[in-house]
């Protein structure tokens, strides 16, 4: 596809259970983005990678919560036990490059995310 | 803790006239950018200023960047109801990667 494709687009889940968000960036597209987003508030930085490795991991909130991209394309956030406070809107982008030459980052839609 | 810090929080105007929007930071960036969400969704990159730029041009948008203010600000001329949507500053640090955005500014073009 031509953009950021995020699935599922929404996932409801039981409080305690495990989740995987999956995120396919624009093919050739190195760096590549998490983002949780609250209602009313901005997007708050998870984690970023930059082809395979996790550049910058320090926005994970705690050890619930873990990232791969395994190839260096599709990448997967996951989240055990889940809680009622990790409902939210999870945003994945990816842009060219990364590091202190970046340029435009795109956004998939997100996966909203309910724990119950 | 957000690097970028948007005002006002929320604005509302009416069609045809100019939206002004203003970014400030803390901290030594790379580069400024702001995005444009519509209905808590999916963020559309609109335009990136760099550290070394003072102002930008986009079509009805204009970006300026006072690194010395540690401010950025992002007018909309002869706004439209289309125009109606959030918008977030985000910026990268010179030392680091991470593109951090502000809380954003809720937008409101009344036809």
């Amino acid at each position: 596809g031509a953009g950021v494709s995020q699935t599922p687009s929404n996932k409801v889940t039981e409080k305690g259970k495990y989740v995987e968000l999956r995120c396919d960036p624009i093919s050739g597209h190195t760096a590549l983005y998490w983002y949780r987003q609250s209602l009313g508030q901005g997007p708050e930085f998870l984690i970023y990678f930059q082809g395979t490795g996790a550049a910058d991991d320090s926005g994970l909130p705690n050890d619930r919560f873990f990232a791969v991209r395994p190839e260096g394309s599709v990448s997967t956030l996951k989240i055990q036990r889940t809680e009622r406070g990790d409902s939210a809107v999870y945003l994945c982008a990816s842009s060219l490059m990364g590091g202190t030459q970046n340029t435009e980052a795109f956004f998939g839609q997100g996966t909203r995310l309910t724990v119950v | 803790s957000q690097q970028g810090e948007e005002d006002p929080q929320a604005l509302s105007i009416q069609e045809g006239e100019n939206a002004t929007m203003n970014c400030s930071y803390k901290t030594s960036i790379n580069n400024l950018q702001w995005y444009r969400q519509n209905s808590g969704r999916g963020l559309v990159h609109l335009i990136l200023i760099r550290s070394n730029e003072r102002e930008k041009h986009s079509g009805r948008l204009r970006v300026t960047l006072d690194t010395s203010k540690k401010s950025s600000s992002l007018l909309i001329t002869a706004s439209r109801a289309a125009d109606t949507a959030s918008y977030f500053c985000a910026t990268t640090k010179t030392s680091g990667s991470r593109l951090t955005f502000g809380e954003g500014t809720q937008l409101t073009v009344n036809p």
